[in-house]
């Protein structure tokens, strides 16, 4: 089981670019939520998807956005990118009420 | 919306000596609380969690308390080695254990041989 795969690993675009980011979760899953986390920071919560819907949204700008596939995987689209959208985005995966299981993330860096 | 403080931002051990780490929440409501251990470059993962209904939990060197009237709860590594240093999470959230999590700031913990 390769638990929860992120893709890509790191990534650099420019500032008003748009920019998607991949997640596949773990084996058994169907739930998958998003974190932003800041250097030296938390992770902080974006949004989670469950049976292809938005579930709970923290509070980030309609600028993020996420999909959900049937297959489970999930992801999440960030657009008009600024330089403070440059963090870890981590995905986290769980079923039913087990913990979250988090993906290694994708260093987004915005130039 | 639900706040963690958690505190220390660093701190720093002797190996073999123990380290507390500490957490308030905010919101009454929260029932799950996870910690979870971030090595340089790598993942989260969860170490222990607690729910509301248990005061106290232990596996192995780490255990987690809960006061749900203060609405704080600490982590406790015992018999710390240099394989614990890390930078350690606590988060929470309400109902299931795959809900939102609201994390904490962050630990960074040196354990010195």
């Amino acid at each position: 089981d390769a638990g929860v795969t992120q893709s890509p690993t790191h990534l650099i675009k420019t500032r008003g670019q748009q920019v998607t980011l991949r997640c596949s979760p773990k084996s058994g899953h169907d739930t998958v939520s998003w974190y932003q986390q800041a250097l030296g920071q938390g992770p902080q919560f974006i949004f989670q998807y469950y049976e292809e819907e938005e579930r709970q949204r923290g509070n980030f700008p309609d600028r993020f956005s996420g999909h959900q596939f049937p297959n489970y995987s999930s992801e999440l689209n960030v657009n008009a990118l600024l330089l403070g959208d440059s963090a870890l985005y981590l995905c986290a995966s769980n079923v039913r009420n087990t913990e979250a299981f988090f993906g290694q993330g994708t260093r987004l860096t915005v130039v | 919306g639900e706040n963690v403080e958690q505190h220390p931002s660093t701190l720093s051990v002797q190996e073999g000596d123990s380290a507390v780490i500490k957490c308030t929440y905010s919101d009454s409501a929260s029932n799950y609380f996870p910690w979870y251990k971030q090595e340089l470059g790598k993942r989260p993962q969860l170490i222990i969690d607690i729910r509301s209904n248990v005061g106290e939990k232990k596996d192995q060197r780490i255990a987690v308390t809960l006061n749900k009237t203060a609405k704080h709860f600490s982590l406790h590594i015992t018999e710390t080695q240099p394989e614990d240093s890390a930078v350690y999470f606590c988060a929470a959230s309400r109902g299931a254990a795959g809900n939102k999590l609201t994390f904490g700031g962050g630990t960074r913990v040196l354990v010195k041989p």
